[in-house]
């Protein structure tokens, strides 16, 4: 079983500072792939960085890069040069794959980070 | 926009009623999700189809069923409804197994 674990039910960071929302994974499949989603208050889910857990590089996105640290099962979300329509709900999922490699398709996700952002 | 579109956005209904939520994936997809989101629960994975065929089950209740069609859009049936049904779901699809899911904007179930 996967599980996901974030530990900030809300986060404050001023405009233009930059923001890390932590993320610590469980599981014991193989190889698996972290994503970041954002919620705005309208609700709809935006996809908004992805990581494979065989990746060497750390992922980045535009101002969105992901700190993986794979022995510390972690994959935080950072956000560089906060801008006010930042504020939202972030939600850390993974999906994992069997050892054949193949993708269980289904995210799980962690319970998510209210980030606000001040002016 | 995300490509992928579900309907209806809102529906109010009474207890013990049946709804029929639609999603067309983006061009393409052949997979497609069902989730639900909560305040108590969280997101929750419902039931997954990939080109057809249903590929995962999750937290669904025997009172939901889905149904992915040939030409890949998918329905989710909600039966016998409860207060407790009430939720956002969200829809989402992706190229793959392995690839990003992309969601819908979901619709909102209330049950009065």
């Amino acid at each position: 079983a996967q599980k996901i674990t974030q530990t900030q039910p809300g986060m404050f960071v001023q405009e233009k500072e930059a923001v890390t929302l932590d993320c610590t994974y469980d599981t014991s499949d193989p190889s698996y792939g972290l994503f970041w989603y954002k919620q705005p208050s309208s609700g709809e889910m935006i996809f908004l960085i992805y990581q494979g857990s065989y990746d060497q590089q750390n992922a980045t996105e535009g101002r969105y890069s992901l700190n993986f640290q794979k022995a510390r099962k972690s994959a935080n979300l950072v956000i560089s040069a906060s801008q006010l329509g930042d504020s939202a709900m972030y939600f850390c999922a993974m999906r994992a794959s069997n050892a054949g490699g193949t993708s269980y398709g289904k995210l799980t996700f962690g319970q998510g980070t209210i980030l606000t952002v001040h002016p | 926009d995300s490509g992928v579109t579900q309907t209806p956005k809102h529906l109010i209904t009474a207890t013990g009623q049946r709804v029929t939520l639609r999603c067309s994936p983006r061009s393409g997809d052949l997979s497609v999700y069902w989730y639900q989101q909560s305040l108590d629960q969280g997101l929750q994975f419902l039931i997954q189809y990939y080109n057809g065929e249903e590929r995962a089950k999750g937290n669904i209740l025997e009172r939901f069923s889905a149904q992915q069609f040939p030409d890949l859009h998918s329905e989710l049936n909600l039966s016998s409804l409860e207060l407790g049904d009430s939720a956002l779901y969200f829809c989402a699809s992706s190229t793959s197994l392995d690839t990003e899911a992309f969601f819908g904007q979901g619709t909102r179930l209330t049950v009065v």
